[in-house]
C-alpha cells in the first residue's frame, strides 16, 4: 500500500484565494482525520470522518474552512478565502477504527 | 472534551541516558493512549500505544506506563541515541487529542 497520499505537497497562494487540499486514505481504513500543525498551536484536529460521515468538526477554525469526503477513498479540505494566518502544515491521517493513525506527508501551505 | 497536558516541552539528555515524558488527561472515559514521534520535516509516526486495560507496555528501549486513577501516562526511553532526537506527542481518547509535544535532543 502506498500509504496516505496528500496533494499538493506545497502550496503558495495569495490572501483571498481559494485553497483545496486533497487526501487519499489507506484502502480499508474507515476513519479519516484532518490536522493543522503550527509552532504556536501544535497539532490541532480540525475534523474527522467515520465511514465518510463527518463526526466532529468542532476544530474547524471558522466558516472559511470546509471539508468533504464524497467516498471512502477521497477527502478535501477547502479554505475560502485564505488568510496569512492559515499558513501551516496540514496533515491528513487515516485509521481502521480507533487505532493507530497513519499520517500523510502533509501539505505545507503559505498564504502571502 | 478531552484536555491533554504534556511535559516537559523540551528535554535535553546525553547519549545513553534515559528520557521520560509525562502526560495528563482529563476525560476518565479515554481508553487509548498512543505516542507519536515526529522527526524534523516528517510526518508523525506511532512508536507505541497502550490501552486502558494495561498498566505498562514495553518495546525494546521504549516503554509506556499508564495510571488511570491519576489520569496520567508516561513515555520512557532508555539508552538514548542521537537518532531518538525528535518531537514526541502523546494523545488520549478514542479521537486523539494531542499534547503540545516534547522536543527531545540527544547529545552524542
Amino acid at each position: 500500500d502506498a500509504g496516505v497520499i496528500q496533494s499538493p505537497r506545497h502550496e503558495v497562494t495569495e490572501m483571498g484565494q481559494e485553497v483545496t487540499l486533497r487526501c487519499k486514505p489507506i484502502s480499508g481504513h474507515n476513519s479519516l482525520f484532518w490536522y493543522r500543525q503550527t509552532m504556536m498551536r501544535g497539532l490541532e484536529l480540525l475534523i474527522y470522518f467515520n465511514n465518510n460521515v463527518p463526526i466532529d468538526d468542532s476544530g474547524m477554525p471558522e466558516d472559511r474552512f470546509s471539508a468533504k469526503m464524497p467516498n471512502a477513498s477521497f477527502s478535501t479540505l477547502k479554505i475560502q478565502p485564505s488568510e496569512p494566518r492559515d499558513s501551516a502544515v496540514y496533515f491528513c491521517a487515516s485509521s481502521k477504527g480507533y487505532n493507530e493513525q497513519f499520517f500523510g506527508p502533509g501539505t505545507r501551505l503559505t498564504v502571502l | 472534551g478531552e484536555n491533554v497536558e504534556q511535559h516537559p516541552s523540551t528535554l535535553s539528555v546525553q547519549e545513553g541516558d534515559s528520557a521520560v515524558i509525562k502526560c495528563t488527561y482529563s476525560d476518565s472515559a479515554s481508553n487509548y493512549f498512543p505516542w507519536y514521534k515526529q522527526e524534523l520535516g516528517k510526518r508523525p509516526q506511532l512508536i507505541i500505544d497502550i490501552r486502558s486495560n494495561v498498566g505498562e507496555k514495553k518495546d525494546q528501549r521504549i516503554a509506556v506506563t499508564l495510571n488511570k486513577t491519576a489520569k496520567h501516562f508516561s513515555l520512557h526511553i532508555t539508552e538514548t541515541q542521537p537518532e531518538d532526537s525528535a518531537v514526541y506527542f502523546c494523545a488520549a481518547s478514542r479521537i486523539p487529542t494531542f499534547g503540545r509535544g516534547t522536543s527531545l535532543i540527544v547529545h552524542p
